[in-house]
C-alpha cells in the first residue's frame, strides 16, 4: 500500500493564480481531511470529508475549496492564491470504524505564494 | 482561540535525559488525546494515544500523563535518543468530531548526542 499520497511536493505560485492540490489514498478510508501547518500554529484543518459526497469546513477554510467525487481522492483547490496561503499542507485520512481517531498522514505539499 | 496549548514550544535534552511536552485542553467533551511524531520533511505519524478513563498510557519509552481534572496532559519521554529528535504534537477530538483532531502549536525536540 502506498498510504496517503500528495502531489506536488512543492509549488510556487504567484498572487491570484488558482491550483489543485492533489490527495489519494489507497487503505479505503472514509474519512479524509486536509490540514495546513505553518510554524507556532501547529496543524490547523481546512476541510473534511467523511465520505463520497460529503465535505464540511474546518477550522480555517477560507479560499480554499473541496469535493470528493470518490472514496480514494481528495484536492483541495486555491481559488485565488494569496502570501497568507504560503504554507505546508497535508492530507491525512482515517477509517471510520474504531480507528477512526488514528490519522494516516501524506508527506505533505510545500506552497509559496510570492 | 487555541483549543489545546502546548509548552514548550522547543526543548534541547542530553542523551538518556527524560523529555517532558506538556498540553492544556479547555473542551470537557475531548475524549482521545493523540500525540503524534514528525521528522523533517515527512508527514505526522501517530505515536501514542489515551482516552480520559486512564491516568496513563506507557508504550515503550513513551509514557501519556492524564489529569482530567486539570484538563492537562502530557508526554514523558525516557531515556531520550538522538533519534527521537522531532516535532511533537498534542492534539484532541470528539466522538462527534468523526475523528477531526485539534492541535496544539508543537514542540521541536533536539536530543544531544
Amino acid at each position: 500500500n502506498a498510504g496517503v499520497t500528495q502531489t506536488p511536493k512543492f509549488q510556487v505560485l504567484k498572487t491570484g493564480q488558482s491550483m489543485t492540490l492533489q490527495c489519494a489514498q489507497d487503505m479505503n478510508h472514509e474519512y479524509m481531511s486536509w490540514y495546513r501547518q505553518d510554524p507556532g500554529m501547529g496543524l490547523r484543518l481546512i476541510h473534511y470529508s467523511v465520505g463520497a459526497g460529503i465535505t464540511d469546513q474546518g477550522e480555517v477554510p477560507n479560499g480554499y475549496n473541496v469535493s470528493r467525487s470518490t472514496t480514494e481522492d481528495f484536492p483541495l483547490r486555491l481559488l485565488s492564491a494569496a502570501p497568507s496561503q504560503t504554507s505546508v499542507y497535508f492530507c491525512a485520512s482515517s477509517d471510520s470504524g474504531t480507528r477512526v481517531y488514528e490519522q494516516y498522514f501524506g508527506p505533505g505539499t510545500r506552497l509559496t505564494v510570492t | 482561540q487555541q483549543q489545546v496549548k502546548q509548552s514548550p514550544q522547543s526543548l534541547i535534552v542530553q542523551k538518556g535525559g527524560i523529555s517532558i511536552i506538556n498540553c492544556a485542553y479547555e473542551n470537557t467533551a475531548f475524549d482521545y488525546f493523540p500525540w503524534y511524531q514528525q521528522f523533517p520533511g515527512k508527514g505526522p505519524a501517530l505515536l501514542i494515544a489515551i482516552r480520559p478513563d486512564v491516568s496513563e498510557k506507557k508504550e515503550g519509552r513513551f509514557t501519556i500523563s492524564f489529569n482530567k481534572s486539570a484538563k492537562q496532559f502530557s508526554l514523558h519521554i525516557m531515556d531520550s535518543q538522538p533519534g527521537d529528535s522531532a516535532t511533537y504534537f498534542c492534539a484532541a477530538s470528539t466522538k462527534s468530531n468523526t475523528g477531526k483532531l485539534i492541535f496544539g502549536q508543537g514542540t521541536t525536540l533536539q536530543v544531544k548526542p
